[in-house]
């Protein structure tokens, strides 16, 4: 089965940039790559997905290696309401999610 | 307001009382599944249901059971409770398996087990 590794916690100061990185080494051709975030005593939060090419939304950038076997999360300017425990996911096309341990994520003001 | 909702929240019981952890939600979504979340462990999958009538194991099942007959509903009963079932469980949906789909928790239930 598919896995995926994440550093267990990263810092960052307030309005920069956080890059959180995610190997997945053994991803098959249809994974689709899924980040979520979890604030304490909450389920998980939808963030962002991709299966090939970079993406964008609201909230931040996926940027997806061209082998598919690392990804990175984005956040543009880190605010203290993204201090958070932040999952990559990988989701087939079949019905099976496959976690990773998460990187807790504290932002310093 | 499109959610998950998941009964009860909290629960704590004894080895072998049989209970029931129910999941509902009002998005219309095909694709229903359940995970449980232990420290240093994360999130791992013990059951998913593509539609009505259709469940499969995911990577925990063991001790667990679950049921589809509606779409809105996937309960996840466990007929026997033993103590390493103490855990943070949560449900999610969305609109189908593949995974394209965004997938939507519901608020954790806690339970412990005696």
């Amino acid at each position: 089965d598919a896995k995926t590794t994440q550093p267990n916690s990263m810092e960052s100061n307030e309005e920069e940039p956080v890059h959180l990185p995610c190997n997945h080494s053994t991803i098959s051709g249809t994974d689709y790559i899924h980040w979520y975030r979890q604030l304490p005593s909450q389920g998980p939060e939808y963030v962002i997905h991709g299966l090939t090419s970079n993406v964008n939304n609201r909230m931040a950038s996926l940027a997806i290696a061209e082998d598919r076997k690392s990804s990175t999360l984005i956040l543009h300017r880190a605010t203290l309401r993204d201090a958070a425990v932040y999952y990559c996911i990988l989701r087939d096309n079949a019905g099976k999610s496959t976690f990773g341990d998460g990187t807790t994520l504290t932002v310093k003001p | 307001e499109a959610q998950v909702t998941q009964n009860p929240r909290y629960l704590i019981t004894v080895t072998g009382k049989k209970l029931t952890v129910t999941c509902s939600q009002n998005m219309n979504h095909e694709y229903m599944s359940w995970y449980r979340q232990d420290p240093g462990l994360g999130l791992r999958q013990i059951y998913y249901s593509m539609n009505v009538e259709a469940t499969d194991k995911g990577d925990v099942p063991e001790g667990y059971k679950v049921s589809r007959k509606e779409k809105r509903n996937f309960p996840l009963i466990l007929e026997s409770p033993s103590p390493n079932q103490t855990s943070l469980y949560f449900c999610a949906s969305s609109l189908n398996e593949r995974g394209t789909g965004e997938l939507f928790f519901g608020e954790g239930s806690r339970l412990t087990v005696l």
